[in-house]
């Protein structure tokens, strides 16, 4: 099956620091990433849509300078979280949606999940 | 536009009834229709999908899902609860957008309880 990757798990920050998570597709080609964020006992909140070698879409309300994201290859994308605060805590999760011919053209897949916490 | 509502916040059951959980969702295309589960600090992961082929979905786990044009609905359904089935679901829908794009949208999601 597809496997999608995310590090950190778990990171723990000070406020004004920068972090960054990754999201691998592992065995697969993925040409549209998916950036979640989400709160306790809430949904997840599509923060952009990543597209390998362009910019990313980012949904109304999310800070593009704030949340930065690259997707510089098909395997990979970062979101970087920029002098973070203690209001960025959250559950960030990442998906990608398959480029090859096997796959349901509409179909992601998750990645476990990074838990920030910014003190 | 397209939304996405599940009905129930929490749905509570004992171990060895049936599960329903309710999807309702608007779309002015012809949608893809998702249920994921979510277990406490986990990611997510996929039970079933409908993309336009048969109305009735079967999963893993024991779950199905059958999508209803008429009514706009996806609802989830299992023939007997086990404890290990209590868990965050969500109903997803992906549909066009107008720069031709399929974006996903999740409902707020539904806790499910099992008693033993």
């Amino acid at each position: 099956g597809a496997v999608v990757s995310q590090h950190p798990s778990r990171v723990i920050c000070k406020s004004g620091t920068s972090v960054k998570i990754e999201c691998r597709s592992l065995d697969f080609q993925a040409t549209t990433m998916f950036w979640y964020r989400q709160f306790p006992k809430q949904s997840l909140m599509l923060m952009a849509t990543s597209n390998e070698g362009s910019k990313a879409t980012y949904e109304q309300g999310v800070e593009k300078d704030k949340f930065l994201i690259n997707h510089a290859s098909l395997t990979l994308s970062t979101l970087t979280v920029t002098s973070a605060h203690p209001e960025d805590s959250s559950f960030y999760i990442c998906s990608a949606r398959a480029s090859a011919s096997g796959f349901s053209y509409n179909e992601q897949f998750f990645g476990p999940g990074t838990r920030l916490t910014v003190l | 536009a397209q939304s996405v509502t599940q009905l129930d916040s929490h749905v509570s059951v004992s171990e060895g009834t049936p599960v329903l959980l309710r999807c309702n969702y608007s779309s002015s295309y012809s949608p893809s229709l998702f249920w994921y589960v979510q277990h406490p600090n986990k990611g997510l992961q996929l039970l079933l999908k409908y993309t336009s082929a048969a109305t009735l979905v079967k999963g893993i786990n024991g779950f199905e899902a059958e999508f209803k044009k008429s009514e706009t609905s996806f609802h989830l359904t299992k023939p007997s609860a086990h404890m290990s089935d209590a868990a965050e679901y969500f109903c997803v829908v992906s549909d066009r957008r107008s720069g031709g794009s399929y974006i996903p949208t999740f409902g707020r999601g539904t806790s499910l309880i099992v008693h033993p």
